[in-house]
């Protein structure tokens, strides 16, 4: 039993790059949200989906996309980083349950 | 705009004292509200759930909500410096909204 884990831990992206951040939960939740969290800013929604095939935007979905693959899976895709975007990302499994986090960094 | 305002603190209080956190909301349809621990470089732990007007008490941890005045409260007695850390305030209601947090050290 897992819980949420995101891959990657780490990662440093260059101006204009793309990348996905995953996320999986092996709790059977219908719920997962995506965070991200700058120094003194608390966390910040970016996407969330109530279940299996929906997806909502939350209060900073700009310069992102989400997929849910599947009841497990909830990917998060930046199309063309930018500096803006260098932060700490927390993918959670209902209201309940964060990952470990990834930090990436957009040069 | 959905605000959750919470005092950055830091809020330092003697080991085995009360510490008190405070968290205002301006959205007044909002539903549910959540008390998360997070330590330094670590992701956030959810400690109390809240829903209806009134204390809700957990071991050493009391949430307090007051939704005519828009004010919830986190009381923490018997603190102890593993308590030390930054505690977050959530509101949700279609979304979550977190406040900045409050920064607490617990000293022996």
């Amino acid at each position: 039993n897992a819980g949420v884990t995101q891959t990657p831990k780490f990662q440093v992206l260059k101006t204009g790059q793309s990348m996905t951040l995953q996320c999986a939960q092996d709790m059977n939740h219908n719920s997962m949200y995506w965070y991200r969290q700058d120094p003194g800013m608390g966390l910040r929604l970016i996407y969330y989906s109530a279940s299996e095939g929906t997806t909502d935007k939350g209060e900073v979905p700009n310069g992102y996309n989400v997929s849910r693959l599947n009841k497990r899976e909830f990917s998060l895709r930046l199309e063309s980083a930018a500096p803006s975007q260098t932060s700490v990302y927390f993918c959670a499994s209902s209201e309940r349950f964060f990952g470990p986090g990834t930090r990436l960094t957009v040069l | 705009q959905k605000e959750v305002e919470q005092n950055s603190g830091p809020l330092s209080v003697p080991e085995g004292a009360i510490a008190s956190l405070n968290c205002t909301y301006s959205d007044r349809g909002s539903q549910s509200f959540f008390w998360y621990r997070q330590y330094s470089g670590k992701s956030p732990e959810l400690i109390m759930s809240i829903y209806s007007n009134g204390d809700k008490e957990d071991g050493r941890f009391t949430a307090q909500l007051n939704k005519a005045s828009q004010y919830v409260s986190l009381l923490i007695r018997d603190s102890q410096p593993s308590d030390s850390a930054t505690y977050l305030c959530a509101v949700y209601n279609n979304d979550m909204r977190f406040g900045a947090g409050t920064r607490l050290t617990v000293k022996p």
